[in-house]
C-alpha cells in the first residue's frame, strides 16, 4: 500500500464553491501533514502545513488533519478560476516528504 | 526573490550521454531533494541529503547518483541516460526554522532522452 493515497480527479467546480481535497495515508507516526499547489509547467509551492491533529487556516485555505482516522483534507472557500491547479498532499516522513499523486481541480468562470 | 534555481528548463540529451542538473538554493537550507515528476505516478523522490557530502538514496535511485560538495548545491547525475529517465526533474530545499518549517522547490528541469 502506498504510503499516502490522493484521489487524482479532475474535479471541476463553479467559481465561488466550496472545495474539499482529501488524502489517507497509512502511518500513523507521521507528524507533519502538507499541501502544495503546483500550476502548469511550475514547481510545487508549499500552501500550508499542520503537525499533528487539528485544524489551520490561511485566509481561503483550511487544512485539517484527522489522526484516528488518518485522512487530511485542504478545504477552499469562495474558489476562484486562480485556484485551478494539482493540489499535492504530503507527509513528512524523517528528512523526505511522501506525496500524494496529486489531485487536478479546474475552478469555471 | 530567487531561494531555489534549477541550472536548465529543459534540456534534451541522447541516450548514454551523461547528464548534470544543478540546483542552488540561497535560504542556507540543510536539507536539500531531488525528484522526478511523471504522470499517474506523482512526485518520486531519487536522493536527498541533509548535510555537506551526505546523501542518501530515495525511493528510486538506479541510473542516477548526486553531489553535495557545497550546502547551497545539490547536483543530480545520470551517469548513462536511457529514454526511461525522460521526465520532469524537481529539486527542493528544506530547514526546520524556530516557528516551523521551510521548503521550496524549484522550477523544475523537463530532460528529454531521445
Amino acid at each position: 500500500q502506498k504510503e499516502v493515497e490522493q484521489d487524482p480527479g479532475p474535479l471541476s467546480v463553479p467559481e465561488g464553491a466550496i472545495v474539499s481535497l482529501n488524502c489517507t495515508y497509512s502511518n500513523s507516526a507521521f507528524q507533519y501533514f502538507m499541501w502544495y499547489r503546483q500550476y502548469s509547467r511550475k514547481g510545487p509551492e508549499l500552501l500550508m502545513y499542520t503537525y499533528s491533529s487539528g485544524n489551520k487556516e490561511d485566509g481561503r485555505f483550511t487544512a485539517q488533519v484527522d489522526k484516528s482516522s488518518k485522512y487530511i483534507s485542504l478545504f477552499i472557500r469562495d474558489s476562484q478560476p486562480s485556484d485551478s491547479a494539482t493540489y499535492l498532499c504530503a507527509i513528512l516522513s524523517g528528512y523526505a516528504l511522501n506525496f500524494g499523486k496529486g489531485t487536478s481541480l479546474l475552478v469555471t468562470p | 526573490d530567487v531561494k531555489v534555481t534549477q541550472s536548465s528548463r529543459y534540456l534534451v540529451k541522447r541516450t548514454g550521454e551523461k547528464v548534470f542538473l544543478e540546483c542552488v538554493q540561497d535560504m542556507d537550507h540543510e536539507n536539500m531533494f531531488w525528484y522526478r515528476q511523471d504522470p499517474g505516478l506523482g512526485l518520486r523522490l531519487i536522493y536527498f541529503s541533509y548535510d555537506v557530502k551526505m546523501k542518501e538514496k530515495g525511493d528510486i535511485p538506479e541510473g542516477y547518483s548526486v553531489s553535495r560538495e557545497k550546502k547551497e548545491r545539490f547536483s543530480l547525475i545520470l551517469e548513462s541516460a536511457s529514454t526511461n529517465q525522460t521526465s520532469m526533474y524537481l529539486c527542493a530545499s528544506t530547514s526546520r526554522r524556530e516557528g516551523g518549517y521551510e521548503q521550496y522547490f524549484g522550477p523544475g528541469t523537463r530532460l528529454t532522452v531521445t
